[in-house]
């Protein structure tokens, strides 16, 4: 079955290191997301790609990156974690039909920042 | 700014009873609304969504409505189960993304 999946499912992180997050999905989907979210903010998103190359930014993009080499990953990459990016960061997948996006959801990464 | 809101007060209703979850958007005019279904520690996942053409939609014990002019989607739950307690969500098209409302959180005591 197809699926998407998000490593490592939990991390602790200093202040200051980059971190990565990965995100990987079998479904062939041409879209990819990245959402943080946070009590009181729901989804938020990051950094969100249409296809292979295509990288573009979101509401809160500030201090994380992305790059889409293939079609199954897109791995997101804090530069100097912050405590301010302590959260839930969700990866999702989609596939554009008749102007309609259902978008599948990995599991989640809980990300803490000290 | 576009926005979407639902309300963050938790939805608390007896087994067998209907649960109805507001959303409700401002500053656009989204071409259709979804809704999801969120369980702790996990990903949303996917119910329904309604077109802006469509008045109502249904799946099984799930309805949604869309009304344009009150910029408002209603969700329900009929005979509700214990089973459909979750955070539900709902999300609005925006120039090929989805906006996400913060979520309301639904308890169905037995």
């Amino acid at each position: 079955d197809a699926e998407i999946t998000q490593s490592p499912r939990h991390k602790i992180t200093e202040t200051g290191r980059q971190v990565t997050l990965a995100c990987h999905q079998t479904w062939n989907h041409n879209n990819m997301f990245w959402y943080r979210q946070d009590l009181g903010h729901g989804l938020r998103l990051i950094h969100y790609s249409y296809g292979v190359h295509d990288t573009n930014k979101g509401e809160v993009s500030d201090g994380y990156s992305v790059s889409r080499s293939n079609t199954e990953d897109l791995p997101l990459t804090l530069e100097s974690a912050a405590s301010s990016q302590t959260s839930v960061y969700f990866c999702a997948s989609s596939e554009m039909l008749a102007g309609v996006d259902e978008q599948y959801f990995g599991p989640g990464t809980r990300l803490t920042v000290t | 700014s576009q926005k979407i809101e639902q309300n963050s007060e938790a939805l608390n209703i007896q087994e067998g009873k209907t649960a109805t979850l507001t959303c409700n958007y401002t500053n656009y005019s989204p071409a259709y609304l979804q809704w999801y279904r969120q369980d702790p520690g996990r990903g949303p996942v996917f119910l329904l969504l309604i077109r802006e053409n469509e008045k109502e939609k249904r799946k099984e014990r799930l309805k949604v409505t869309f009304d344009t002019t009150l910029k408002q989607s209603l969700f329900h739950i009929t005979a509700s189960q214990p089973a459909d307690s979750a955070t539900y969500l709902c999300a609005m098209d925006s120039s090929y993304k989805l906006i996400f409302g913060s979520g309301t959180r639904l308890l169905v005591r037995p």
